[in-house]
């Protein structure tokens, strides 16, 4: 069964820094394209990024180019999503969901709150 | 990049059928068959029901239907069941290797 389960989350301030993380299971994790889509409260899904296999190639959303960083451990299976420079409007549950084919997600996880407020 | 448009709301009564629209460009649905619409129950994680356009996962009952004309992909429910009700949103492919969600269709079992 694919399993995939966030955690990190939390309150921070503005400006703050915060590295969120994706255990997954169930599936062969380094031949899987991995991405990371966000929810803001009441609103809808936002995709935000998006990593190859082996890691070397990622791609940004506009809104969180340059201060996101999207990266991987294949030996522990594991999905990181490190959030720099965070703004209030970056407020939403993440979540880590794997490829299924160009850029379509077939499995989520549950999510994780990120917070970012003063 | 602007999301895809689909309508914010839609109804149908048990047993109907509905359908729900996403619009969006030749530089995504208009230009790929790689759409996907996605179930979401309050306060749970999405759910895969279509996938290219048009082709369903295991599991998913042959009541969700995908099409695609144009720029604009459909998602049909038919016999609509009390389950049904969730918000339901449209995915592309993007030209430049992004992927684009559509705003979210609330869908009501009346």
């Amino acid at each position: 069964e694919v399993q995939l389960v966030e955690s990190g989350g939390g309150l921070v301030q503005p400006g703050e820094s915060l590295r969120l993380s994706c255990a997954a299971s169930g599936f062969t994790f380094s031949g899987y394209w991995m991405h990371w889509v966000r929810q803001a409260p009441g609103k809808g899904l936002v995709w935000v990024s998006r990593i190859n296999p082996d890691g070397f190639i990622t791609n940004y959303a506009d809104s969180v180019q340059g201060r996101f960083t999207i990266s991987r451990d294949n030996a522990k299976n594991t999905l990181y999503l490190q959030m720099n420079s965070l703004r209030a409007e970056d407020t939403a549950v993440y979540y880590c969901a794997r490829d299924l084919i160009y850029n379509l997600p077939d499995y989520w996880g549950q999510g994780t709150l990120v917070t970012v407020s003063s | 990049q602007s999301a895809l448009t689909q309508p914010p709301s839609a109804s149908g009564s048990p047993g109907q059928s509905v359908t729900i629209s996403c619009t969006g460009s030749s530089s995504d649905v208009g230009g790929y068959n790689y759409v996907a619409w996605y179930q979401q129950h309050l306060g749970k994680a999405p759910k895969l029901i279509i996938y290219e356009v048009s082709k369903r996962p295991s599991g998913v009952p042959d009541r969700f239907s995908g099409s695609k004309s144009g720029n604009t992909a459909s998602l049909t429910v038919s016999g609509l069941q009390a389950e049904d009700e969730a918000d339901y949103y449209c995915c592309s492919f993007t030209g430049n290797n992004k992927a684009l969600f559509g705003g979210g269709t609330r869908l009501a079992v009346l």
